[in-house]
């Protein structure tokens, strides 16, 4: 059962342009996302996060947006650049004691110059 | 650098081996975590331990095992291998004070390939 889930397996947007990453989750207990991005050959670095009792999170180029109601999440990159070209994982987790995060398969980023 | 050291960074191996992945957490951290990262998967949780204590499971096999030593390093083993095996095993750290949010410091993995 993927509790969380990122249906678009890439994404592929213009220099300078707005990237968009989606995620939905299932679990309606989860009370803390967190993005993370990941380069090849590296592992995953925390990039952004947001706690439930928010609904948007900024952070320089890289705002995360919650929609509770819907059980989704989105991750906006502006503007966007070559070096964010990754693999972004969208991961939730409920605060406090046990809080293993649970992630999603990741989306493949590419910026094109 | 995060500050988690996994070892080794690649592994290759045989079906029905037995192999070792060690990880170092990032200085202060007293939380471990392990997971699986298979072609075309996410990051699947193995389990957690928390100052030499396994705190949570989740997908890990019966053939697989791990435990945190007192200096906090962990050591997951991986036995009877099977060519589904072969994956990216992150090891993962936190301060895990067991309140607030969790927020996991990754290291560069441990790439095993079995054959």
């Amino acid at each position: 059962d993927q509790q969380v889930k990122q249906n678009s397996p890439s994404l592929s947007v213009q220099e300078g342009r707005i990237s968009i990453l989606n995620c939905d989750y299932t679990n309606s207990m989860f009370d803390y996302f967190l993005w993370y991005k990941k380069y090849p050959a590296e592992g995953p670095t925390f990039l952004i996060s947001i706690s439930s009792i928010k609904d948007k999170n900024e952070d320089g180029r890289f705002t995360v947006f919650l929609n509770k109601s819907a059980k989704h999440l989105s991750l906006h990159i502006v503007p966007s650049q070559p070096g964010d070209s990754a693999v972004y994982f969208c991961a939730a987790t409920l605060t406090g004691a046990n809080s293993k995060l649970t992630f999603g398969k990741g989306i493949t980023l590419s910026v094109r110059p | 650098d995060s500050g988690v050291t996994q070892t080794p960074k690649h592994l290759i191996t045989a079906t029905g081996q037995r192999v070792t992945l060690r990880c170092s957490p990032r200085s202060g951290d007293l939380s471990v975590y392990w997971y699986q990262q298979s072609l075309d998967q996410g990051l699947q949780f193995l389990i957690q331990y928390y100052n030499g204590e396994e705190r949570a499971k989740g997908n890990i096999l019966e053939r697989f095992s791990a435990q945190q030593f007192p200096d906090l390093h962990s050591e997951l083993n991986l036995s009877s291998l099977e060519l589904g095996d072969s994956a990216l095993y992150f090891c993962a750290s936190s301060p895990h004070t067991g309140t607030g949010a969790n927020v996991l410091t990754f290291g560069a993995g441990s790439r095993l390939t079995v054959l």
